[in-house]
């Protein structure tokens, strides 16, 4: 079955960019989302479509992919984006999500 | 507005089945696919299966198969997961989670459910 792999953790200081792999045989191929999921909260989605933004999001979330591998990245990071982070596609109909990356700012 | 609204806690002894439910309130059904996505503690998320319910067609992860049936019922905007032969393992958040029907570029979930715990115990 299909598999995506992703850092578990990524640190980042408030006011910096972080970026987030998230690694799978020819991701790039597939369109890739990412959801953000806060402690005791239900998931959100912060991109899809590889990089595209849902209403709401704010601009410093953004998303590329390309090859094996897809990427978010958070430009200027603020104590508020402090959370776990998820890669989503679709192999042969079947969702796959990726194992998660804790995003600490500090 | 549109929400995913789950039904409540559930405790089972292992070997049994828990049914969870996942109604649309305030929105459309139709254009929408449903899959559940659980969540076990301190553990990431694992997609189950989904169903389209104008079709009725359900899609199960192959970790699940045999042990899963995920099923709509229209006249109640309502999608159901239920979970045979439960293990401690089993122990989760189930969530469902809204798709799009159309191209595969916009299968992605723009809206999820409040999640529903179900603790398999003896």
């Amino acid at each position: 079955s299909y598999e995506m792999t992703q850092p578990p953790s990524v640190s980042v200081s408030p006011g910096q960019t972080a970026s987030i792999t998230c690694s799978g045989d020819k991701l790039g191929d597939k369109y890739a989302c990412w959801y953000q999921q806060k402690a005791g909260q239900s998931p959100v989605l912060v991109i899809y479509q590889d990089n595209k933004r849902p209403l709401g999001i704010p601009e410093r979330f953004s998303g590329s992919n390309s090859g094996n591998t897809a990427t978010l990245t958070i430009s200027g990071a603020q104590a508020m984006d402090e959370a776990d982070y998820y890669c989503q596609a679709w192999d042969s109909s079947k969702g796959v999500f990726g194992g998660g990356t804790k995003l600490t700012v500090l | 507005q549109v929400q995913l609204v789950q039904s409540g806690a559930e405790v089972r002894e292992p070997g049994s089945s828990v049914k969870v439910s996942c109604k649309t309130s305030g929105g459309t059904f139709s254009k929408f696919a449903f899959s559940w996505v659980r969540q076990a503690p301190g553990q990431g998320l694992d997609w189950m299966g989904g169903i389209i319910p104008i079709f009725g067609t359900a899609n199960y992860a192959q970790k699940f198969q045999g042990r899963v049936t995920i099923t709509a019922d229209e006249s109640t905007n309502t999608a159901y997961m239920e979970l045979s032969s439960l293990r401690s393992d089993d122990t989760a958040v189930y969530y469902c989670a809204r798709r799009l029907t159309s191209a595969p570029k916009d299968w992605y979930f723009d809206l999820w459910g409040r999640g529903t715990l179900v603790t398999v115990s003896s």
